[in-house]
């Protein structure tokens, strides 16, 4: 079974540059995440969908990040404009249900530098 | 408000020695808990989840943990630490209702010394 896939693999902006991160979760999977991964810290939720609907987007910051996920499959997350702060790595998982029991499966992520 | 603790940057183990990551959690109502593992450069891989029955769960890789409800403990254990073992292990929450989100703990570091 593929897992999660995730592109760029890395990108580096400058700031006020906009950019953008794509993910294909696992077949089948109705609910889709995506994580900022500040360097030494835990992951930390920044959207999720189920199917093609937001279900939780209460820590994305909506002056600058966006994401959709147009026909419940894939998703794109796009930064604009970017700052030295969002320099981070992102992490996209995928869920099969969506339930509390669910395990989350994560892609390699994408690291962004912003200088 | 819901948290993961763990306490420790980093355990180094010998090669062959029992291993011991610690995790305590801070939750109201009933915690699903998960362990994964993330190596350099690499997306964080599931390595076991404790949902509800059996307090000891057992994972991939030869890991397991311990669920301790009276000490909010879900502690990753192996028996006998391989060098490949060496990562970085993250400890995570869910509550049983409400928001799906992990929260995750900040992570141990795991080195195994040959």
């Amino acid at each position: 079974e593929a897992g999660v896939a995730q592109s760029p693999r890395y990108k580096i902006i400058e700031k006020r540059q906009s950019v953008a991160f794509w993910c294909n979760p696992i077949s089948g999977h109705a609910t889709l995440y995506w994580y900022q991964q500040i360097l030494g810290q835990g992951p930390k939720l920044l959207i999720q969908f189920q199917n093609n609907g937001v279900v939780d987007d209460s820590q994305l910051p909506k002056d600058r990040f966006s994401a959709e996920r147009l026909k419940g499959v894939d998703s794109t997350l796009k930064i604009q404009p970017a700052k030295l702060e969002d320099s981070a790595v992102y992490l996209c998982a995928s869920g099969l249900s969506g339930d509390n029991t669910d395990t989350q499966y994560f892609g390699p992520g994408t690291r962004l530098t912003v200088l | 408000a819901q948290s993961v603790a763990q306490p420790e940057d980093q355990v180094n183990v010998a090669e062959g020695n029992p291993l011991t990551v610690k995790c305590t959690y801070s939750v109201s109502g009933n915690p699903y808990l998960f362990w994964y593992v993330q190596y350099p450069n690499r997306g964080l891989q599931f390595l076991l989840k404790y949902i509800t029955g059996d307090n000891l769960v057992k994972g991939s890789y030869g890991f397991e943990a311990e669920f301790n409800k009276s000490q909010t403990s879900f502690h990753l254990k192996k028996p006998s630490a391989l060098v490949s073992d060496s990562a970085l292990y993250f400890c995570a929450l869910v509550r049983d209702t409400g928001r799906r989100a992990l929260t995750f703990g900040s992570g141990t570091r795991l080195q195994v010394q040959p």
